[in-house]
């Protein structure tokens, strides 16, 4: 079993719709959950973090932890073009303060 | 505040050939991480160091790849000999932990190209 697991896509949204996107990982004691936007050809950049069981709102995108079905998701609303990407699920587990990747779902927004 | 700099930004070497990356991390980053991100694929941890010592080395080939963190500060990682499955990209990260939060930074990264 993988650590982190995504859907690896592509996920096709029209522009203004909502995108979902999941994420599972496997080491239950995880406290850290992020959320990474990879454009092609350019390095992981953070767009969200979440810590603790819920919804974490910024902006048109919302992350969302469970950690009793050991579960992130991240839905961003009002889609645009410009969202198209790589998004990168990434975990600290309980044993360090290193990230854990999955392997990223690509996004397509179409116009 | 500067970025993690990391140089070069390609590399095309033969197999069998031997390569540096050089990584510099944000100033007052304890922790430096090396990941290796294969097309497709998510980063993958190669090296983690803690000031200059080795916290995490797993999933480092050790038979031909090697680290080390000069003086606590900047990195460097060796491909010694090349294989056609080392082309990827190459992320060096640093971060800073307060209070419970991670403040990762990632360099632009290096392409290596193995032919």
């Amino acid at each position: 079993q993988k650590e982190v697991e995504q859907n690896s896509g592509p996920l096709s949204v029209p522009e203004g719709a909502i995108a979902s996107l999941n994420c599972t990982y496997s080491d239950r004691g995880s406290q850290s959950f992020f959320w990474y936007r990879q454009y092609s050809g350019k390095s992981p950049e953070l767009i969200m973090s979440i810590y603790s069981n819920g919804d974490k709102e910024d902006g048109r995108f919302t992350a969302q932890l469970n950690k009793a079905s050991q579960y992130v998701s991240l839905l961003i609303r009002d889609s645009q073009p410009s969202d198209s990407a790589t998004y990168l699920c990434a975990v600290i587990p309980l044993n360090g303060n290193k990230l854990v990747f999955g392997a990223g779902t690509i996004l397509r927004v179409k116009s | 505040e500067a970025g993690v700099a990391q140089s070069p930004r390609y590399k095309i070497i033969e197999k069998r050939q031997s390569v540096a990356f050089w990584c510099n991390p944000i100033s007052g980053h304890a922790t430096l991480y090396w990941y290796q991100q294969i097309l497709g694929q998510g980063p993958k941890l190669l090296i983690q160091f803690q000031n200059n010592g080795v916290v995490d080395d797993s999933q480092l080939p050790k038979d031909r790849f090697s680290a080390e963190r000069l003086k606590g500060v900047d990195s460097t990682l060796k491909i010694q000999p090349a294989k056609l499955e080392d082309s990827a990209v190459y992320l060096c990260a640093s971060s800073l932990v307060v209070r419970g939060f991670y403040g990762y930074t990632f360099g632009s990264g290096t392409r290596l190209t193995v032919v």
